[in-house]
């Protein structure tokens, strides 16, 4: 079956550490992987989108890989900020999906002072 | 650029009533949108796609006559949960693409709307 898991658990960091968060997935093959930040109450905020045929996105204090033999996607949050404590989604796109996102569970990430 | 807005953003309603959800994209027109919603500590669950002018399509075990959608036009979506009940009572969200006029494939998220139905 298909899965998208990141871990539930939440991630705690000291700020101004690099926070990073996995994205694993079975069974798709996906064209496009998103990472979106979500805080509670709040729909989700795109942050990067990464392309089957691209390794690494950066934008900012932000860096997403993509490794599709590994089937997983790993997202850093460089020098690390108090307000960067939020959850944090991965959602693939298959091709030929209609734009159709499917989320991961997302994990919560706090940074703290 | 890019906003997505909801209204209302919480209602609370008896069982038994009907709660219309809009979904308005505000600075660009979406050729698709797309309901989710959220239970608790858990993901965005697609429930529907729609595209301006043509019916809706309703991810699997997703009652298409209990959730009525609506893309009257490229700016609006309606989502109308019929005859609440209890276990509807979740966080719903929309989110908007322009991807048929842009080179991006990015939605754009709605903040959503809180519905509990007592």
């Amino acid at each position: 079956s298909q899965k998208i898991e990141q871990n539930s658990e939440a991630l705690n960091i000291q700020e101004g550490k690099t926070a990073t968060l996995t994205c694993n997935y079975t069974n798709y093959s996906p064209a496009y992987l998103q990472w979106y930040r979500q805080d509670p109450g709040r729909g989700p905020v795109f942050l990067l989108l990464i392309r089957e045929n691209e390794k690494e996105k950066r934008k900012e204090r932000l860096k997403v890989t993509f490794d599709t033999t590994l089937k997983q996607s790993l997202f850093h949050i460089t020098a690390s900020q108090p307000a960067d404590s939020a959850t944090y989604l991965c959602a693939l796109e298959v091709t030929g999906g209609g734009n159709k996102l499917t989320f991961g569970t997302g994990t919560q990430l706090k940074v703290e002072l | 650029g890019a906003v997505v807005s909801q209204h209302p953003s919480r209602v609370i309603c008896k069982s038994g009533t009907s709660v219309k959800i809009e979904c308005r994209s505000l600075d660009f027109q979406a050729t698709t949108m797309f309901w989710y919603r959220q239970f608790p500590k858990q993901s965005l669950m697609l429930m529907a796609t729609s595209n301006e002018g043509s019916k809706a399509t309703y991810e699997q075990g997703v009652e298409k006559d209990k959730f009525l959608i609506n893309h009257a036009s490229l700016t609006l979506s309606t989502l109308t949960v019929t005859s609440a009940h209890p276990e509807d009572s979740s966080f719903y969200i929309c989110s908007a693409s322009d991807r048929g006029n842009s080179l991006t494939d990015t939605q754009y998220f709605g903040p959503g709307t809180r519905l509990t139905v007592l």
